[in-house]
């Protein structure tokens, strides 16, 4: 199956700051969404993006299909971004997730 | 829009006991999966069912079945639960290769 990579694994932020989280797959894929679990464990979707640049609020995601790597980018960090990020990607009908990168939004 | 509706939320079970997960999704999506989440580790797939009357093994399906029941509804079975199946359990559907869509999880604890 696709390997999926997360990095870092953990981040610790103070309010305010920006960040950038990696996520590397093994091979070619045409889905991959970006998750945030937050501290009640629900999975909120963030991004759709097998390819190119979305942003919503201040958050943005960039996806490298041709070279296997997306980037979630955190602006403005706030308490409430706190949680587990996953990448998951997949092609047709499975998706396989990253060990995910776990935030830490300090006031 | 209900979304993606599991139930139950919360279930403990002695060792040897079966029971069934339910997931149920109003977005007329083909397919349908089953995940676990251990600590610390990301989401793998148990089971998925790309369409009505299809149902596949992903990663970890020992000790699992599941059933499509229809377009809507996808629930996994326990035959004979173990406390390695101690875990919280998501499921998602989605459109084709398109956004896949989670649950709100089973918190399942076998002792």
């Amino acid at each position: 199956g696709i390997q999926v990579e997360q990095s870092p694994p953990d981040l610790i932020l103070q309010e305010g700051a920006n960040s950038t989280l990696q996520c590397n797959f093994s091979d070619s894929v045409n889905n991959l969404q970006w998750f945030h679990q937050n501290p009640w464990g629900q999975l909120i979707n963030l991004f759709y993006i097998p390819s190119g640049t979305k942003q919503n609020g201040r958050l943005s995601a960039t996806t490298v299909a041709t070279e296997r790597y997306s980037l979630l980018y955190i602006s403005s960090s706030q308490t409430t971004d706190s949680g587990v990020y996953f990448c998951a990607v997949g092609n047709d009908y499975k998706l396989s997730f990253g060990a995910g990168t776990t935030v830490t939004v300090r006031a | 829009n209900a979304g993606v509706t599991q139930t139950p939320k919360f279930q403990v079970l002695k060792t040897g006991q079966s029971m069934t997960l339910q997931c149920a999704q109003d977005m007329n999506h083909n397919s349908m999966y089953w995940y676990r989440q251990d600590p610390g580790m990301g989401l793998r797939l148990i089971y998925y069912s790309a369409s009505e009357g299809t149902t596949d093994k992903g990663e970890v399906p020992n000790g699992y079945n599941v059933s499509r029941l229809n377009k809507r509804e996808f629930s996994l079975r326990l035959e004979s639960a173990a406390p390695s199946q101690t875990s919280v359990y998501f499921c998602a559907s989605k459109k084709d290769r398109y956004e896949a869509f989670f649950g709100q999880g089973t918190r399942l604890t076998v002792v």
